[in-house]
């Protein structure tokens, strides 16, 4: 069965400094990963995704994750953290066979701090 | 382009009576999802069309949820009757391509059961 986890339900920053935000998989056969952020009162709003190829995906907003299929872990990265960023984030995860569903894990709400 | 759209954005029922929600994809997506979002926890998928035909509605609590999409673009959730755990946001998201990863989320309705 599929999995996902964010083992962090928050995560501080320092304005400027950079930020991570954990997410490991479990996934039969290869992975589709993603990156959503939500604010407040809105619905998730697509990042970034891994589908094959390079490790390193760049997304939106400055945001990039690491593919690290040994460690199975997908973390979401920015060199340089803006209080903009203060949101919740999650991973997702599904599986590369067609009728695959998309897990969510139960996301981590990140605080920049001025 | 627009994005999907939802209506209500917010409901407040009582408890066993019904409720119905409303969505719009973006123009020529033809799987549409919906999920339940409890709060602290990530999206739920609930059930997947594409285009009018349903493919997985494996989570949808049959004896009290349903759905439709009779033409292939906008679909309506219901609930009958309301239970006090209902109470979450329900998430539409649409994508181009069923085997395509991203999803494209609305704003969300916002359900309170009392």
């Amino acid at each position: 069965a599929q999995s996902v986890a964010q083992p962090e339900d928050q995560v501080n920053v320092a304005e400027g400094n950079p930020l991570t935000v954990k997410c490991t998989y479990s996934v039969s056969g290869n992975p589709y990963l993603f990156w959503y952020v939500q604010y407040p009162n809105r619905g998730l709003q697509f990042l970034l995704k891994y589908i094959t190829g390079d490790n390193l995906v760049k997304g939106s907003y400055g945001f990039e994750a690491e593919f690290n299929k040994s460690q199975t872990s997908f973390h979401l990265k920015k060199p340089s953290a803006l209080v903009s960023d203060s949101a919740l984030y999650f991973c997702a995860v599904r599986g590369i066979l067609g009728d695959d569903k998309i897990i969510f894990g139960k996301g981590t709400r990140l605080h920049i701090l001025p | 382009e627009a994005g999907v759209a939802q209506s209500p954005r917010y409901k407040i029922i009582e408890k066993r009576q019904s409720v119905a929600f409303w969505c719009n994809p973006i123009s020529g997506h033809a799987t549409l999802y919906w999920y339940q979002q409890i709060l602290g926890q990530g999206p739920k998928l609930l059930i997947q069309f594409q285009n009018n035909g349903v493919v997985d509605d494996s989570q949808l609590p049959k004896d009290r949820f349903s759905a439709e999409r009779l033409k292939g673009v906008d679909s309506t959730l219901k609930i009958q009757p309301a239970k006090l755990e209902d109470s979450a946001v329900y998430l539409c998201a649409s994508s181009l391509v069923r085997t395509g990863p991203e999803q494209y989320f609305g704003p969300g309705t916002r359900l309170t059961v009392t």
